[in-house]
């Protein structure tokens, strides 16, 4: 099974300011034949179902802020969001969804404001 | 819109079987896999399997072998989950998922979850 490990497990962030997270899968999750990442971000807010962010590592899902980016390659990756609002308190996962099944996820990052 | 909608919440006794349903609309219910993902109380997200409602094959994670089973009604347009031999150990909010494209496993959307509780 592809092993997703994500870092850090949580970090606080001013307002207006930089927040990153980390992923890194145990194998490439780039297909050589169509040159695409499988792999996805997800929003959890408390109570609520995750939110898909972002698809192919860097394609955001249609209505998703733009302050939300992804990028990487192979094996390492990263969500960025450019300028950090209340409203995206939140824990964050990555998904790997390469070739076949089991679809693994990492640990999850926790994201608060400082 | 693209929505599923999931069964209410269930307490069931050690040793029993709970049955979680999700149903589907805004969307052709047979194009899509439905994939089920559960999340114990402040822990992390564990995909539990995926189930195509156009044959209705499924597939599951090693760890739910033999325990659970998914499956569809077409007619309806609901997928359903059901884990047997329950433990306190399965007490977690359960979530359906759509695939998020034919062929690809994203996940969009999901289901507001369906909170499965296990206590004698």
């Amino acid at each position: 099974d592809i092993v997703m490990t994500q870092s850090p497990d949580s970090l606080a962030v001013s307002l207006g300011e930089r927040a990153s997270i980390n992923c890194k899968s145990s194998r490439s999750l780039l297909y050589s034949s169509n040159n695409k990442n499988y792999l996805a971000w997800y929003q959890q807010k408390p109570g609520q179902p995750p939110k898909l962010l972002i698809y192919w590592a860097s394609t955001r899902e249609s209505g998703v802020p733009d302050r939300f980016s992804g990028s990487g390659s192979g094996t390492d990756f990263t969500l960025t969001i450019s300028s950090l609002q209340a409203e995206d308190v939140a824990i964050y996962y990555c998904q790997q969804y390469y070739s076949t099944p089991p679809w693994t996820f990492g640990q999850g990052t926790k994201v608060e404001i400082k | 819109q693209v929505q599923l909608v999931q069964s209410g919440a269930e307490v069931k006794k050690p040793g029993a079987s709970v049955k979680v349903s999700c149903k589907a609309s805004g969307y052709t219910f047979t194009s899509y896999d439905i994939n089920w993902v559960r999340q114990a109380t402040g822990q992390g997200l564990e995909w539990m399997g995926w189930m195509n409602p156009n044959s209705g094959n499924a597939g599951y994670a090693q760890k739910f072998q033999g325990r659970v089973t998914m499956t569809r009604n077409t007619s309806i347009s609901t997928a359903y989950m059901e884990l047997s031999s329950l433990g306190s150990e399965d007490t977690a909010v359960y979530y359906c998922t759509r695939a998020g494209s034919p062929v690809h496993n994203w996940f969009a959307p999901w289901g507001q979850g369906t909170l499965v509780t296990v206590s004698s």
